[in-house]
């Protein structure tokens, strides 16, 4: 089983703020993905890598393959950033393995 | 957009009672999971299905069922829920190919009280 760490588990930031968010796993993988959950329960699939990364608007996704580590960083943070992040990692088979999740807060 | 609806958002049951979570897709998936999420513990697979009436267990398995008769559902049982099955419980799809190297796409979750 591929052993998922996040950290910092709580993070609070100031709106404006650079925010980075680590994720480091056990196993070689084929895929990270970085989930987002607001307030409520709803998931959200934010990214999928598998190398390199990914840019959605201010959502910056890396991985590095070679030491098990992959960071999501939020630029210009907003308060509606406030949910908490979630990482996950699939190796082979249906299922993914989680992290524990960082919960972010954002203050205006 | 893909849209995976579970059919309640808050329910409360009592111990002993049989315990059904519906949850529909409606892009044709043929991948879908139920986890439950616990603080501190994060979220973990109870079952899951990849074609009608195939299902694998996952991590936590023990006091769960599904149920897969259509395509498009996939039903969690609580035989006889218990007031440590009290959780948020969330379903997922994903396309055909391996689920972790396709998007999941969650429902909003259940919380489910058991007393």
């Amino acid at each position: 089983k591929n052993e998922v760490e996040q950290s910092p588990q709580n993070l609070t930031a100031q709106e404006g703020e650079f925010i980075t968010i680590n994720c480091s796993y056990s196993v070689g993988i084929s895929a990270l993905h970085w989930l987002q959950q607001h307030p409520g329960g709803g998931i959200v699939s934010l990214f999928m890598l598998s190398s390199g990364k990914k840019k959605h608007g201010r959502l910056i996704a890396t991985i590095n393959i070679q030491e098990k580590h992959s960071s999501l960083h939020i630029t210009a943070s907003h308060p509606r950033d406030s949910a908490v992040y979630i990482c996950a990692a699939s190796n082979s088979g249906y299922a993914l393995n989680f992290g524990k999740g960082t919960s972010l807060l954002v203050t205006p | 957009d893909v849209k995976v609806t579970q059919s309640s958002r808050y329910l409360v049951k009592r111990t002993g009672e049989k315990v059904f979570l519906e949850c529909v897709q409606d892009m044709d998936h043929e991948n879908m999971f139920w986890y439950r999420q616990d603080p501190g513990l994060g979220l973990r697979l109870i079952y899951f299905s990849y074609d009608v009436k195939m299902k694998e267990k996952g991590d936590i398995p023990e006091g769960y069922s599904v149920s897969r008769e259509k395509k498009e559902r996939f039903s969690l049982i609580l035989e006889s829920a218990s007031t440590n099955q009290t959780s948020m419980y969330l379903c997922a799809s994903s396309p055909p190919d391996l689920g972790g190297n396709s998007p999941l796409h969650f429902g909003n979750g259940t919380r489910l009280t058991v007393t």
